[in-house]
């Protein structure tokens, strides 16, 4: 099964909103990653949180990590119509080197 | 500076049929990855190589598909005899190790070859 679990599968809010997305992981990692995949295109690296930090900021993304709980969060804030896409939690286990990517999360901002 | 490369980007053949999909890497990076995605099963790794050696194939589906990297900058997911199943987009990414993080940074990915078997 896939290591992070994305919550919820969709959300839709207005543009000027912020949006919340929350990933949960089973066992012990290195780092936690945010992607984004707009539609018919690869996915792109948003923000890396490692596993001795516990938030990190880009812009207008905000990342949380609570390595007791297992969890991150990815918070958009000020939402645009671009931010229209599908976020994915990536994590890496310790010691290892492949990248378990979660089911996503459906994000549309409307305009 | 050119990203991930994969070639075609979209292939339609009938089943029974041999698929070649095609990468080129960033240059540099010595980790490449192969990936699969559908609606049911989300992003699947398939397989990944580190100084183009197959380190870990565990996600290939089947003997049905093979995976190759002759040199740094090239790497191929071949699959025979294809089947409707295996319809997916098809990703490959690349990344590099990361001396601090002691992993490999985050990848960069191609924009995928969506595959479709009748």
């Amino acid at each position: 099964s896939q290591q992070g679990e994305e919550d919820p599968q969709a959300l839709s809010i207005q543009e000027g909103e912020n949006a919340t997305m929350n990933c949960s992981y089973k066992t012990s990692i290195n780092n936690l990653q945010w992607y984004r995949q707009n539609s018919g295109r690869g996915l792109v690296h948003l923000i890396l949180i490692r596993s001795n930090e516990r938030e990190k900021h880009s812009g207008r993304l905000r990342v949380t990590l609570d390595t007791s709980k297992k969890s991150s969060s990815l918070l958009i804030t000020a939402s645009r119509a671009a931010d229209t896409a599908s976020y994915f939690c990536a994590t890496v286990n310790t010691g290892g080197f492949k990248t378990i990517f979660g089911a996503g999360t459906r994000l549309f901002v409307k305009a | 500076d050119a990203g991930v490369i994969q070639s075609p980007r979209h292939e339609v053949t009938e089943m029974g049929q041999e698929v070649t999909l095609r990468c080129k890497p960033i240059s540099g990076h010595d980790y490449l990855f192969w990936y699969r995605q559908t609606m049911m099963r989300g992003l699947e790794l398939l397989i990944y190589f580190n100084n183009n050696v197959p380190i870990d194939d565990s996600g290939m589906p089947e003997d049905r598909f093979s995976a190759k990297m002759p040199n740094a900058s090239f790497s191929t997911l071949k699959i025979q005899p294809s089947e409707p199943r295996d319809s997916a987009v098809y990703f490959c990414a690349s990344s590099h190790r990361d001396s601090v993080l002691l992993s490999n940074q985050p990848q960069h990915f191609g924009d995928g070859t969506r595959l479709s078997i009748l």
